[in-house]
């Protein structure tokens, strides 16, 4: 599985726009990209997936070049409740038997007033 | 309501003991996961269960062992705890092969 590279650590600000980039430079051709959120005490959970050019969902968007070496998260005007933390993972969806998700140690995001 | 519920949601134990941990999926999830995960890290891969049989592990020791039944519902042993076995562990199940994973809130298992 592809190896991802995330930020330890984001700042923003109630109403601001954040985008939270993750580098994945040995992605696979039938590699998806995916992102889950975690709060404290919770178990992960799913925002959003995707395999090239731009995705989005009621939640966030995700935007991934042509190149797919890289892909940013962003999370519009985001709220205090969107203080958690976010992975980044890249895999074979469709690929036949067993599957993992390998988690890296995410990107804190501090939303403040 | 994430529809994978997990149980205890705390538990203490002894060094040396032994604890099951129990996962109930949602209804069609014939795959689930378990993953342990320490404080400060991310969830690291323990085993996985499709349709009852395991089918892929990580590189955790035979001591943590599990059982998927055909209800849905799993379950996660550990054997001869360790004070390094003390973490969130995560149930987590999915319809077949894809990425989207429910997780369910975890069990907290303190080793003392």
């Amino acid at each position: 599985l592809a190896k991802t590279t995330q930020p330890i650590s984001m700042d923003s600000y109630e109403g601001q726009e954040v985008n939270i980039t993750c580098s994945h430079n040995n992605i696979a051709t039938n590699d998806y990209i995916t992102w889950y959120q975690q709060f404290p005490s919770q178990g992960p959970r799913f925002i959003i997936q995707g395999y090239k050019t731009k995705v989005t969902n009621e939640v966030a968007s995700l935007f991934i070049p042509a190149d797919r070496k890289s892909s940013t998260l962003s999370l519009p005007r985001v709220s205090l409740s969107d203080t958690a933390v976010y992975y980044c993972l890249v895999g074979d969806i469709n690929r036949a038997g067993f599957q993992k998700l390998v988690f890296g140690t995410g990107t804190r995001l501090l939303v403040s007033p | 309501e994430t529809g994978v519920t997990q149980s205890p949601t705390h538990l203490i134990k002894t060094r040396g003991q032994q604890v099951t941990l129990r996962c109930s999926s949602q209804s069609g999830h014939n795959t689930v996961s378990w993953y342990q995960q320490a404080l400060g890290q991310g969830p690291q891969f323990i085993f996985q269960y499709y349709r009852e049989e395991e089918n892929g592990r990580g590189n955790f020791p035979p001591r943590f062992s599990g059982l998927q039944f055909p209800n849905y519902s799993s379950e996660l042993n550990v054997n001869a705890l360790e004070l390094d076995d003390s973490a969130l562990y995560l149930c987590a199940s999915s319809v077949g092969q894809d990425y989207g994973y429910t997780f369910g809130s975890g069990t907290r298992l303190t080793v003392v």
